[in-house]
Order: structure tokens, then C-alpha cells, then sequence
């Protein structure tokens, strides 16, 4: 298993700012994810984040509205930018921790955005 | 294109009842089939499915996988409230990308 952090675990901001969430996990892990998880709803992956190359992002999410860093094996940061009322939802890393041959996923405890 | 049924879409029982739920899915280069467990903020791992037929368990809860007709069952026995949850289905697959269900909507009433 793994142990995964996030900060802030919540916040609440002003329309047109950013926000930067920090993940940070206990073991060297190559792929990491970031999903949004709007009321309601399922989770929807954003992007996958490999150390050493740019950050994978699904349809509908761009680079310029969540960009994504990935220093290291161990730890990643989402910013939303320019935010605005739409972008209230929870965000929550993920990482794939290989015990051999499959994976599994493990979660990070996820940041509730609200933006007024 | 990737794709995850869950159902029922939500479920009310009582204590004590036991609760199937239901995944069909259909992606790329399949690997294996995870479910989780949602109660707050951040889902919580349940099982890893890769072969057809082998049941997990973990006290009241097992599932079972079937590669050929791309389905999976979680069953829940003996209800408590606290299995009170939204249950997610996720088969991984190509690039390791899970494919998140919508979801079952579980609640258990005392």
C-alpha cells in the first residue's frame, strides 16, 4: 500500500485566481494522476502525470487552465488557474503503486475547491 | 471509446441484507479491474480483479470477474451502515488509465 498527502485539503478563492494543490507520496511511484470530482459526480481524470515527461491531459482539460508539475517520483502539484465558479470541486491524486505484475491505485485524501 | 456500466444506479436496504452490484465494461488492452469504496472525499481500494472466475474476499465483501463476458460483481453480505458508500467500478487498461463508472449508490437503513 501507499500513503498519499495532499495540501491544502480545502480552500476557498476568488474568482480569477490560482490555486495550487501539492500530492505527496510515501514510495517512488512512476505514474501519478490528477481527477476532478464535481457534486454529484463521478471522478473524471484530468491528466497522468510521468516523471520526466510533459503531463497527459484527457479531452476537455488543457495545460494552460491546469498545469501540472512533476519534480520527482514522489511528489506532484495541479494548479487551477484563473478560476472561476464552474471549477468548485474536489481534486484528488492518485498514484499507481506496482506490488508486481498488476497495479493498483491508490488516492490521495483530495482538496475541496470552492470558488466564489 | 472506453466505457463502464455500473448498477443498480442506487440501492436502499436494510441491515442485514445482502447487495449485488454490477460493472459491465468494455476497454482497450484490459488489465485488471479495480473497485472502491467511496464514503467522503477519496476513494478507498477494495479489490484487484485479473482473472476470470477467482473470487476475492475480504469479510463480508467478495467479487468475481468474468474476462469473457467483460462484467463484475461486488456482493456485500449482512449489510451494516456503515457499507453506506458510493461503490465505484474501474477496469484499468491502456497506459494504465482507470475508467471510472458512475458509480452505485449504496444506503443501508438501520
Amino acid at each position: 500500500s501507499a500513503v498519499i498527502s495532499q495540501k491544502p485539503s480545502r480552500d476557498i478563492c476568488q474568482r480569477g485566481t490560482s490555486l495550487t494543490i501539492q500530492c505527496q507520496v510515501d514510495s517512488q511511484v512512476t505514474m501519478m494522476f490528477w481527477y476532478r470530482q464535481q457534486p454529484g459526480q463521478s471522478l473524471t481524470l484530468i491528466a497522468t502525470a510521468n516523471q520526466g515527461s510533459e503531463a497527459t491531459y484527457e479531452s476537455g482539460f488543457v495545460i494552460d487552465k491546469f498545469p501540472i508539475s512533476r519534480p520527482n517520483l514522489t511528489f506532484s502539484t495541479l494548479t487551477v488557474s484563473n478560476m472561476s465558479p464552474e471549477d468548485s470541486s474536489i481534486y484528488l491524486c492518485s498514484a499507481l503503486i506496482p506490488p508486481g505484475p498488476a497495479y493498483e491505485q491508490y488516492f490521495g485524501p483530495g482538496t475541496r475547491l470552492t470558488v466564489t | 471509446e472506453d466505457k463502464v456500466v455500473q448498477s443498480p444506479l442506487s440501492l436502499v436496504v436494510h441491515e442485514g441484507d445482502t447487495v449485488t452490484l454490477n460493472c459491465s465494461y468494455e476497454v482497450t488492452n484490459f488489465r485488471s479491474l479495480l473497485w472502491y469504496k467511496q464514503e467522503k472525499k477519496a476513494p478507498t481500494f477494495l479489490f484487484m480483479l485479473t482473472s476470470s472466475g477467482i473470487e476475492k474476499k475480504s469479510g463480508r465483501l467478495s467479487s468475481i470477474l468474468d474476462k469473457k463476458e467483460l462484467f463484475s460483481i461486488l456482493n456485500i453480505t449482512a449489510t451494516q451502515t456503515g457499507d453506506s458508500a458510493v461503490y465505484l467500478c474501474d477496469p484499468l487498461g491502456i497506459g494504465n488509465k482507470l475508467v471510472f463508472g458512475a458509480g452505485t449508490i449504496l444506503r443501508v437503513k438501520s
